[in-house]
């Protein structure tokens, strides 16, 4: 079946930094990926999205990367702050129902 | 971006009842889904609130566990029925507005005993 998977549960990194969350996923025809920030107690926050007619999509201090080829996603964020601090979720979809499929989320803890 | 609120924001049930949450958004959009976020777990579907028409359920959930409503455009809410404690979760709306972003409310975060 489908599925989208995170290859690091916890990730710790020390602020200023950069950080680098990573995201399988199996469903070649999934067209649309998402990256959201959970904070504790909070809904998932929309970071970024990407397309799959797309490599590489930039934000502010976020850039994302999707390797179709190995069916591979990416969030890169920038000089890491203790405010990024949350758990990350990786979600893919595939045509247009609008239903996404989530990974199992990554864990970002910044060191002062 | 849309203004989603959930209510109510936490619960504490006893097993057997039922618990109704509201969703509410401040604009018309076409598709609101609901989702379950077990503790520690990420996020599934539990189903697709469509307007006007029965919504459509994931496998592993049914309309007799979860009756959803989708009254209008800007409303819906997910009753759990029959709870037990394995129904304590984050319950999750989402709203995507012409396969653009889909965004979150709060969640409403159910404790049964």
């Amino acid at each position: 079946g489908e599925s989208v998977g995170l290859h690091l549960p916890t990730l710790s990194v020390q602020e200023g930094d950069n950080s680098i969350i990573n995201c399988a996923y199996s469903n070649s025809a999934s067209d649309y990926f998402i990256w959201y920030k959970q904070e504790s107690g909070k809904g998932p926050q929309f970071i970024i999205d990407i397309r799959s007619n797309m490599d590489k999509r930039q934000g502010q201090r976020v850039t994302v990367l999707l390797n179709k080829t190995v069916k591979h996603l990416s969030l890169q964020i920038a000089a890491t702050q203790p405010g990024d601090s949350a758990v990350y979720f990786c979600a893919e979809r595939a045509g247009n129902t609008g239903k996404l499929i989530f990974g199992q989320g990554t864990t970002l803890q910044v060191k002062p | 971006s849309a203004v989603i609120s959930q209510k109510p924001s936490r619960d504490i049930c006893q097993r057997g009842t039922s618990l109704t949450i509201q969703c509410q958004v401040d604009s018309q959009v076409t598709m609101m889904f609901w989702y379950r976020q077990q503790p520690g777990q990420s996020l599934t579907l539990i189903a697709t609130a469509n307007q006007g028409s029965e919504a459509t359920y994931e496998s592993g959930f049914v309309i007799d566990k979860f009756p959803i409503s989708r009254p209008n455009l800007t409303f819906s809410t997910l009753t759990v029925s029959n709870m037990s404690p394995e129904d304590s979760s984050i319950y999750l709306c989402s709203v995507d507005r012409a396969y653009n972003e889909q965004f979150f409310g709060p969640g409403t975060r159910l404790t049964v005993l």
